[in-house]
């Protein structure tokens, strides 16, 4: 399967502690996105990769969340202290720069975060 | 940038023409896409208006004026029945923002 790859695919942890989701791109996309869902909402946008660079970290992310892409391949995000209100589904994807499929997203199966 | 889907469920019966209603706010020029979840499968892409093609008999015609995606299809299918997500695509960045979704169930 050659197709967006996210870990663990779910995770439940208590309140306080940190957690880290890993994120494997399709190899010849250059962007990375990482989306938050929860229930009856769509995919929120969080934070935006050219290769390494983070281009875009939307309002929400507090400074408990952080995410890396330190080689431009694969992507982690971690939240550190977690709250209840963490609780979703970490949707990540990843498009190509060029060729046809240029501005569409790959999305991975997403991580689901319990925080008890 | 903004996305709107008025409607958070929209049934339908087999046969009967289906049109899932997506309004935008962007200043620049948009790019816009329709995105579909169906049960136990990651999010998709569905088509695209610069396309300007019919997938799975879904069309979807970008109006300027009146700053909406809506997306339709004349004959709905049971296997139609998934969640469906409007999505705008905005310069510099591209960045990408969904819409709420519209879970369509086709009644057999």
């Amino acid at each position: 399967d050659t197709g967006v790859s996210q870990n663990p695919r779910h995770k439940i942890t208590k309140r306080g502690q940190n957690v880290t989701f890993r994120c494997d791109p399709i190899s010849e996309h250059n962007r990375l996105y990482w989306y938050r869902q929860t229930l009856g909402q769509g995919p929120e946008f969080l934070t935006y990769f050219q290769n390494e660079a983070q281009l875009e970290k939307s309002r929400l992310l507090s400074d408990r969340f952080s995410a890396e892409r330190p080689k431009g391949s694969f992507s982690t995000l971690e939240i550190q202290r977690t709250e209840q209100g963490d609780s979703a589904m970490y949707l990540c994807a990843s498009s190509p720069t060029s060729g046809g499929n240029t501005g569409e997203l790959f999305f991975g199966e997403g991580s689901r975060l319990t925080v008890l | 940038q903004r996305v709107t889907q008025p409607e958070k469920l929209l049934s339908v019966f087999k046969g009967a023409p289906v049109e899932l209603k997506c309004n935008y706010s962007y200043s620049g020029s948009p790019e816009l896409f329709w995105y579909v979840q169906y049960s136990r499968q990651r999010l998709q892409l569905l088509l695209r208006h610069i396309s300007r093609e019919s997938i799975k008999g879904f069309t979807a015609d970008l109006n300027k004026g009146e700053t909406s995606f809506h997306l339709k299809k004349p004959f709905a299918q049971e296997e139609d029945s998934a969640m469906y997500y409007c999505a705008l695509l905005s310069g510099g960045y591209q960045k990408v923002t969904f819409g709420i979704g519209t879970k369509l169930q086709v009644i057999p």
